[in-house]
């Protein structure tokens, strides 16, 4: 089993509806982080959570929350998709040294219509 | 706010020698790192520099770090089209890491 598993990989979803990405870690860190990746925009940083009560918004957190249910679970949801929050979404978590860096998650595909 | 800055575009021939260039402002890094991404894939980490060293050296991988000149470097020795990817540089100082836009490195036979 991968050590970070983002679901669904794929989806596409219509203007308006709302839709949450999962994902689930067995590496055991606090840090849990989400962002997205637009052609050569790199990566941005939506939401981050250091522990399970500690929440806190990214450079671009507009238009989308989340829940950290667990120390293992980090959820992403947009509220009312609009079409430019098509994007790849990676997942990823660390622990609080750094030294190891993040892992990530595969990656959810997301396409709004 | 801190910023990492490396080029988007790097081609090279298969069997040379490539080298990906970045600098950073974050004077307080502690880790740098260089990440890959592989197409349809997540970020996986390649290799690692703690801030108080100025070489590491895996096997085809060259990491140079001049903290001076915030500047970070990775060279891919006799590189293969297996090495075709965007590749990441980051660093990690007193909060959050911060990403570069990524280098796409292409490999020509």
């Amino acid at each position: 089993d991968a050590d970070v598993t983002q679901t669904p990989r794929n989806r596409i979803t219509k203007t308006g509806k709302r839709i949450m990405l999962e994902c689930s870690q067995t590496k055991g860190h606090d840090r849990m982080y989400w962002y997205r990746q637009d052609p050569g925009l790199g990566l941005r940083l939506i939401y981050y959570s250091f522990d399970v009560k500690d929440i806190n918004k990214g450079e671009i957190s507009d238009g989308y929350s989340v829940s950290r249910q667990a120390q293992a679970k980090f959820s992403l949801s947009l509220e009312s998709a609009i079409p430019n929050q098509t994007a790849l979404y990676f997942c990823a978590t660390s622990d609080r040294t750094g030294r190891f860096g993040y892992t990530f998650g595969s990656g959810t595909r997301l396409t709004v219509v | 706010g801190e910023d990492v800055e490396q080029s988007l575009f790097l081609s090279v021939r298969e069997g040379d020698s490539s080298v990906i260039n970045c600098t950073y402002t974050d004077s307080s890094s502690t880790y740098l790192y260089w990440y890959k991404q592989e197409p349809g894939a997540g970020l996986q980490l390649l290799t690692y520099i703690f801030s108080n060293m100025d070489m590491k050296q895996d096997q085809r991988l060259t990491v140079l770090l001049n903290k001076k000149d915030k500047h970070l470097s990775l060279r891919i020795a006799d590189t293969q089209t297996g090495d075709s990817a965007i590749y990441f540089c980051a660093e990690w100082g007193s909060y959050i890491p911060t990403f570069g836009r990524g280098t796409s490195l292409i490999v020509h036979p």
